[in-house]
């Protein structure tokens, strides 16, 4: 069974601070990672997806992968109470090159003034 | 360019009655997944369909099931519904290219409530 592994929380983080949030997998054929974020009562966002090793920033987000780790984390830099949401990790599943993204159960994080 | 549009939005059933949920795309895009999130379990996949054909499948029971019209348009049915069967139903739209990335775009739901 594969799986997405992350920290339900909640992760408290005072505004302007940054914030780490980690995820880890079981497969490790896995290609394709994606961040999403969603807000109470919502459908997710996506915000990030990365496919190579390394960093991918965008704007106050940053994505960094390690295959030979397993593990895919997303930094928020300046986080603000806007970003206070439950932030999903997902992987898609590489078998048949098809469509199916796993979802870890999501990490809540919580940004306070 | 529209999103991922999602009706009904909100739907209350009771036990053994049957549903169908619909799922338009974004303009262009040629698959559609379906998921289910739950308290309890989470996200989960249950099944996508990409040119009319189901390509994918979660480990749903037959209750579940899906179709896809020629204008990518999706619909999802659960029937014989059972209390476990609340929760939120999503789908998501991508472009579908077998081996590619795509990036899937989530519509905003359909709150399912069984009695």
């Amino acid at each position: 069974q594969k799986e997405v592994e992350q920290n339900s929380g909640p992760l408290s983080v005072p505004e302007g601070a940054i914030a780490s949030l980690n995820c880890t997998y079981s497969d490790r054929g896995s290609q394709s990672f994606f961040w999403y974020r969603q807000y109470s009562g919502k459908s997710p966002e996506l915000i990030m997806f990365i496919y190579s090793n390394g960093d991918k920033e965008d704007g106050r987000f940053t994505a960094q992968l390690n295959k030979a780790s397993q593990y895919v984390s997303l930094l928020i830099r300046d986080s603000q109470p806007s970003d206070s949401a439950t932030y999903l990790c997902a992987v898609k599943e590489e078998a048949g090159g098809y469509n199916k993204l796993i979802f870890g159960a999501g990490t809540r994080l919580a940004v306070h003034p | 360019k529209a999103g991922v549009t999602q009706t009904p939005r909100y739907l209350i059933k009771t036990r053994g009655q049957q549903v169908t949920l619909s799922c338009s795309p974004i303009s262009g895009h040629r698959s559609v997944s379906w998921y289910q999130q739950t308290p309890g379990q989470g996200l989960q996949f249950l099944f996508e369909y990409f040119s009319e054909t189901q390509r994918n499948k979660g480990n749903f029971p037959g209750r579940f099931s899906g179709r896809q019209f020629s204008n990518s348009r999706s619909e999802m049915n659960v029937s014989t519904l059972e209390l476990g069967d609340s929760a939120l139903y999503l789908c998501a739209s991508s472009s579908g290219l077998a081996f590619s990335y795509n990036e899937q775009f989530f519509g905003p739901g359909t709150r399912l409530t069984v009695l």
